[in-house]
């Protein structure tokens, strides 16, 4: 079974504050993703990465930034954290050509 | 662009009782599309996809979705719910080779007693 860990299930941070989220796939898959997902509004994504050290912007970049610089680990940094990215943040990993995404658990992400 | 709509944020049901679920979607090319099921406090899992051939897939828990082209609709269907499916459901869709998946705003389900 393809599983997808996530570093944390509950995070409460202060405004300002740099966060780090980690996401660890163990199917060697190619494309990794991190969403943010808000009552109503689904899932909105906000980078991926198709292969180490490439990312993409998704649809609502502005202020966070990522990280892979292994294949298996991508990182989502929130460098300066405010109320508005309070919500659950979604990891996910892909294969190309399998077209399936297989999801992390989730972090809620509570920032005061 | 492609858009996903699903046209119910709620639905209430009685347990053993039918249940469809809408989603459409708009795109200029051809699509997959999926659906994905969120139970409380977990992230989401594939429940079904349609790719290619036959219009009608089928989960292993008793879910179908149809894949209409000319209404451009992929609705979910269960014929007998349970207290279990009681979720959040979101519908899917991507292009062929890309690797953006669009995703709807979800719709919860909730199976009543």
């Amino acid at each position: 079974d393809v599983k997808v860990t996530q570093s944390s299930r509950y995070l409460v941070k202060r405004t300002g504050e740099k966060v780090f989220l980690e996401c660890v796939q163990d199917m060697d898959h190619e494309n990794m993703f991190w969403y943010r997902q808000d009552p109503g509004l689904g899932l909105r994504l906000i980078y991926f990465s198709y292969d180490v050290k490439m990312k993409e912007k998704g649809d609502i970049p502005e202020g966070y930034s990522v990280s892979r610089e292994k294949k298996e680990r991508f990182s989502l940094i929130l460098e300066s954290a405010s109320t508005n990215q309070t919500s659950m943040y979604l990891c996910a990993s892909s294969s190309p050509g399998e077209e399936t995404q297989y999801f992390g658990p989730g972090t809620r992400l509570l920032v005061l | 662009a492609q858009s996903v709509t699903q046209l119910d944020s709620q639905v209430p049901v009685f347990e053993e009782a039918p249940v469809e679920l809408r989603c459409n979607y708009s795109s200029s090319v051809s699509v997959y599309l999926f659906w994905y099921v969120q139970y409380p406090n977990q992230g989401l899992q594939l429940l079904l996809k349609y790719l290619s051939g036959s219009t009608l897939v089928e989960s292993i828990n008793g879910f179908e979705a149809e894949f209409n082209k000319s209404q451009t609709s992929f609705h979910l269907r269960k014929p007998s719910v349970h207290i279990s499916d009681t979720a959040e459901y979101f519908c899917a869709v991507s292009e062929p080779g890309g690797f953006k998946t669009i995703f709807g705003a979800g719709t919860r389900l909730f199976v009543k007693a």
